[in-house]
């Protein structure tokens, strides 16, 4: 049963401070998303990682994918405020039915 | 495109009560999918569909039942609703299943 495990589950920033999201999951996988949700909303994408060695970026984030280590990252460069919410990432199952499994989500606030 | 939407946005039932929750997607997508989200967790899975007049169970699927007679719509019924049942429901779809998955905005469900 694929586990997916993310870390920190809650990070308060300040404002101009770089710091990394974890996700961790437990078999193998060579698909793995990235959501952001804002409170009382839904979720919306993020980075869609394909293959090892996988590296999006988009603004301050940055997002990776080690498929041996099974492991993926988001890194936050210059957090500013906009960026609180929560950030998920989701593992495919490779099923074949585009089924996920995702993590608990780590809960960003940036403080000025 | 509206993209994925959901009826209704929030609901109170009573325990034992039945009801019906409609997604609809315009983005021609197979794959349609239903999660529960509770208070400090991810996502979880309850059933699924790979195409029209296909369904299949997810991770948490007792107490729930879906429909897709037409490929754009996924329906998810709770028969006789449990207080255990107090959730936010999301649908999401995606066009081939290995890619991301657009969400809706949400159902929120009270069961007293």
């Amino acid at each position: 049963e694929l586990k997916v495990e993310q870390n920190p589950l809650f990070l308060s920033m300040q404002e101009g401070k770089n710091y990394t999201i974890y996700c961790n999951y437990s078999t193998t996988s060579d698909r793995l998303y990235w959501y952001r949700q804002d409170p009382g909303k839904s979720l919306e994408s993020l980075f869609v990682l394909l293959s090892n060695g996988a590296v999006k970026q988009e603004g301050r984030l940055m997002a990776s994918l080690d498929t041996k280590a099974r492991l993926s990252t988001l890194h936050i460069t210059a957090a500013v405020h906009d960026l609180s919410a929560t950030y998920f990432c989701a593992v495919d199952q490779n099923t074949n039915a585009g089924k996920s499994t995702f993590g608990d989500g780590t809960t960003l606030t940036v403080k000025p | 495109n509206a993209g994925v939407t959901q009826t209704p946005k929030f609901r109170v039932l009573k325990t034992g009560q039945s009801m019906t929750l409609l997604c609809a997607q315009d983005m021609n997508h197979e794959y349609m999918y239903w999660y529960r989200q509770d208070p400090g967790m991810g996502l979880r899975l309850i059933h699924y569909s790979v195409g029209e007049g296909t369904t299949a169970k997810g991770e948490v699927p007792d107490g729930y039942n879906v429909s897709r007679l037409k490929k754009q719509n996924f329906l998810l019924g709770l028969e006789s609703a449990a207080p255990s049942q107090t959730s936010v429901y999301f649908c999401a779809s995606s066009y081939r299943g290995v890619e991301t998955q657009y969400f809706g905005p949400g159902t929120r469900l009270l069961v007293l």
